[in-house]
C-alpha cells in the first residue's frame, strides 16, 4: 500500500540550511513531489525528482533522493523566514495517473 | 497566465445539503484532479478527470460525484453534507502523462454546521 511520512515539526535560525525528511512505501513510484503551503493557501509546487535520479538542484533547493531505503529530503539553504510554511512530500503513484499520495506535512518555523 | 482557479472561496452549508465546487485549470492542462485536506492533514485524493471522464477514484463514497465539461474545466458535487466534509477541497491541474507536475488552486474552505 501507499503511505508517506514525514516528521511533525522543524525549526531553524534565519540564514541556517534546514533539512526536511520523507520516507514513502510504494516501490513503484517514479515521481516523488515537494510542496510548500502557506497559511490559508492551496499547495505550490516547489521542485519534483524522477526515481531514476539521485539528486536535483533548484536554486535554494536540493532534492535527494535514496530508492533503496525509499527516503527523500529537501535541503533549504539559506532559510529565510519567509520559508515559513508547511512542506509536503508527495509520491506518484506509478500507474501513469498521477494519483499523489501526500504525507501529513513538516511545519518549517524559520525565527530571525 | 492564470493559474488553477477555484470558486468560490468559502463556503457554509448544513448537514444534509449539497455542494458545487468549481475548477477552472491552468492554461494548457486537460487533466483535473480534486483532492480533499482536513485540518492539520495532507491532501487526500478523491477523483482525477480526463476527456470528460472520472478516470481514477480514490477512497471516498459515491456522494462525491464529479464533471468535466469540454474546455477542461471541473465541477465537485457532494451530497447528503456530513460534519466529516468539512475541509479545504483542492483542484489540481495538470498536462496528461505520467509525471507531469500538478498544480493547485487556492481551495475552497467548506464547512458544514
Amino acid at each position: 500500500g501507499e503511505d508517506v511520512e514525514q516528521s511533525l515539526f522543524l525549526s531553524v535560525r534565519e540564514g541556517d540550511s534546514s533539512v526536511i525528511n520523507c520516507t514513502y512505501t510504494d516501490s513503484s513510484s517514479t515521481y516523488l513531489y515537494w510542496y510548500k503551503q502557506e497559511p490559508g493557501a492551496g499547495l505550490q509546487l516547489l521542485t519534483y525528482i524522477f526515481s531514476n535520479m539521485d539528486m536535483k538542484q533548484d536554486q535554494r533547493l536540493t532534492v535527494l533522493l535514496n530508492k533503496k531505503d525509499k527516503h527523500l529530503s529537501l535541503r533549504i539553504a539559506d532559510t529565510q523566514t519567509g520559508d515559513s510554511a508547511i512542506y509536503f512530500c508527495a509520491e506518484g503513484d506509478g500507474t501513469g495517473f498521477q494519483k499523489l499520495v501526500f504525507g501529513t506535512g513538516t511545519r518549517l518555523l524559520v525565527s530571525p | 497566465d492564470a493559474g488553477v482557479t477555484q470558486s468560490p472561496t468559502h463556503l457554509i452549508k448544513t448537514r444534509g445539503q449539497q455542494v458545487t465546487l468549481r475548477c477552472s485549470p491552468k492554461s494548457g492542462h486537460d487533466t483535473v484532479s480534486w483532492y480533499q485536506q482536513a485540518l492539520g492533514q495532507g491532501p487526500q485524493f478523491i477523483f482525477q478527470y480526463y476527456e470528460e471522464e472520472e478516470r481514477q477514484r480514490g477512497n471516498f463514497p459515491d456522494r462525491f460525484s464529479g464533471l468535466q465539461v469540454p474546455n477542461y474545466s471541473s465541477e465537485l458535487n457532494v451530497n447528503a453534507l456530513l460534519l466529516g466534509d468539512s475541509a479545504l477541497y483542492l483542484c489540481a491541474s495538470s498536462r496528461n502523462g505520467q509525471g507531469q507536475p500538478q498544480h493547485f488552486g487556492d481551495g475552497t474552505r467548506l464547512s458544514i454546521l
